[in-house]
């Protein structure tokens, strides 16, 4: 079993709609949970950093991490053709271990 | 803020070159790490280091070294570029759990 899971997509909504993003883990270790966002030719960009379980939300983004189920989330309200990237799910448990990441999740927001 | 600077945004390298990439980041971050992209397989470790002079191998460290004589610089070297290295290469630096990544750099090997 892949230590994370994320659905790859493409996944292609209507511009309003809400965006549901999820990805899956197995280690219990992970104590850190991130959501990057890469626009294309770009480098990945700190969206969203939780620790522990609940939710955390920005504006039209929340991050909601439920660890006793290993699965976390990103919603998008109101989405917008801006929020069209590769949305990639990231990983850390308490050592000083490198971040495991998902392998994305390609959005389109259709104006 | 952060800023992780990569050397090129694209180079074109032919088959048994050896390759230099760069990362420079400004924030005095002791952690740094580089990853590869591609299509299908997401982002992969390939090295990283903790500090100065000091190097561990990630998921994927074979064809590929590291140098890293100062703090804020990193590099990756390819000692002979093979095809299969065609990716999108992806140099980030850490502090405290928050990862900040260069804009990346495109390498095509022919």
């Amino acid at each position: 079993q892949k230590e994370v899971e994320q659905d790859p997509g493409p996944l292609s909504v209507p511009e309003g709609a809400i965006v549901s993003l999820n990805c899956t883990y197995s280690n219990s270790a992970f104590q850190y949970f991130m959501w990057y966002r890469q626009y294309s030719r770009k480098g990945p960009e700190l969206l969203m950093y939780t620790y522990s379980s609940g939710n955390k939300e920005d504006g039209r983004f929340t991050a909601q991490v439920d660890k006793s189920s290993k699965y976390i989330s990103l919603f998008i309200r109101d989405s917008q053709p801006s929020d069209s990237a590769t949305y990639l799910c990231a990983l850390e448990n308490s050592g000083n271990t490198p971040l495991v990441f998902g392998k994305g999740t390609r959005l389109s927001v259709i104006a | 803020d952060v800023k992780v600077t990569q050397s090129s945004r694209y180079l074109v390298k032919r088959t048994g070159e050896k390759v230099f990439l760069e990362c420079v980041q400004d924030m005095d971050h002791e952690n740094m790490f580089w990853y590869r992209q591609d299509p299908g397989l997401g982002l992969r470790l390939i090295y990283f280091s903790y500090d100065v002079k000091m190097k561990e191998k990630g998921d994927i460290p074979e064809g590929y070294s590291v140098s890293r004589e100062k703090k804020e610089r990193f590099s990756l070297i390819l000692e002979s570029a093979s095809t299969n290295q065609t990716s999108m290469y992806l140099c980030a630096s850490r502090t405290t759990g928050l990862y900040t990544f260069g804009s990346g750099t495109r390498l095509t090997v022919v």
